[in-house]
């Protein structure tokens, strides 16, 4: 089955401690990216990745890292979290053909 | 990517078609209409797309007009599982401008027995 994981599903942390959410899709999918959603401001783009080694910033990149080592993972990675990161993420991919398939979210919650 | 406006929130009754309408009057020649949907709190999913032409698929039928100011998302026999947010998205296709999709507020559709 086509699909995009993200792991872990629900996380609760302390203020400072580094942490890493998995991204994984199983369609060969050049495009990778991370947003966020916040009530009331819909989803943000955090991040994105073009292919392997290939990636760039969003619109809200601050506090976070990626990486795209493989094609068919994209981890987020946050160094030191923050409260105002307690926030859904939604990682997505998709072909040249452009539509987008989303995982099913990480909520996320810093202390 | 041109601007969207959607009505807030609709009612449909089960079983019947649910017709979620979306204007874009500043839509480029270039631009196509995507519907996405989110249940609550789930990943958004695709529903469809189109340029100028209509589109139907298995989910659901997508109307543009004429001038493509305007299109209409019909869900033709809406059931429980049907209700959720649902996001019309104007945007050139292909990689750009990091394939960022920008949702904006969506029509809550709630789909009542």
């Amino acid at each position: 089955e086509a699909q995009v994981t993200q792991n872990p599903r629900y996380l609760i942390t302390v203020t400072g401690k580094k942490l890493t959410v998995t991204c994984s899709q199983n369609m060969n999918h050049e495009y990778m990216s991370w947003y966020r959603q916040d009530p009331g401001l819909g989803l943000r783009q955090i991040y994105y990745s073009m292919n392997v080694e290939v990636t760039d910033k969003g619109d809200v990149p601050e506090g976070y890292k990626v990486s795209r080592k493989e094609k068919r993972n994209f981890p987020l990675i946050l160094e030191s979290p923050s409260p105002n990161q307690t926030s859904l993420y939604f990682c997505a991919s998709s072909s040249w053909r452009d539509t987008q398939y989303f995982g099913p979210g990480t909520r996320l919650t810093v202390l | 990517d041109a601007k969207t406006t959607q009505p807030t929130s609709m009612d449909c009754a089960e079983g019947r078609a649910a017709n979620l309408p979306c204007n874009h009057s500043t839509i480029s020649g270039n631009e196509y209409v995507y519907w996405y949907r989110q249940i609550h709190s789930q990943g958004p999913q695709y529903i469809i797309h189109g340029l100028k032409n209509n589109e139907t698929n298995e989910m659901a039928s997508l109307i543009i007009t004429e001038d493509r100011k305007s299109s209409t998302l019909i869900l033709p026999h809406a059931t429980l599982r049907d209700t959720a947010v649902y996001y019309c998205i104007v945007r050139v296709a292909g990689f750009n401008a990091g394939n960022m999709l920008t949702f904006g507020g969506g029509t809550r559709l709630m789909v009542k027995p």
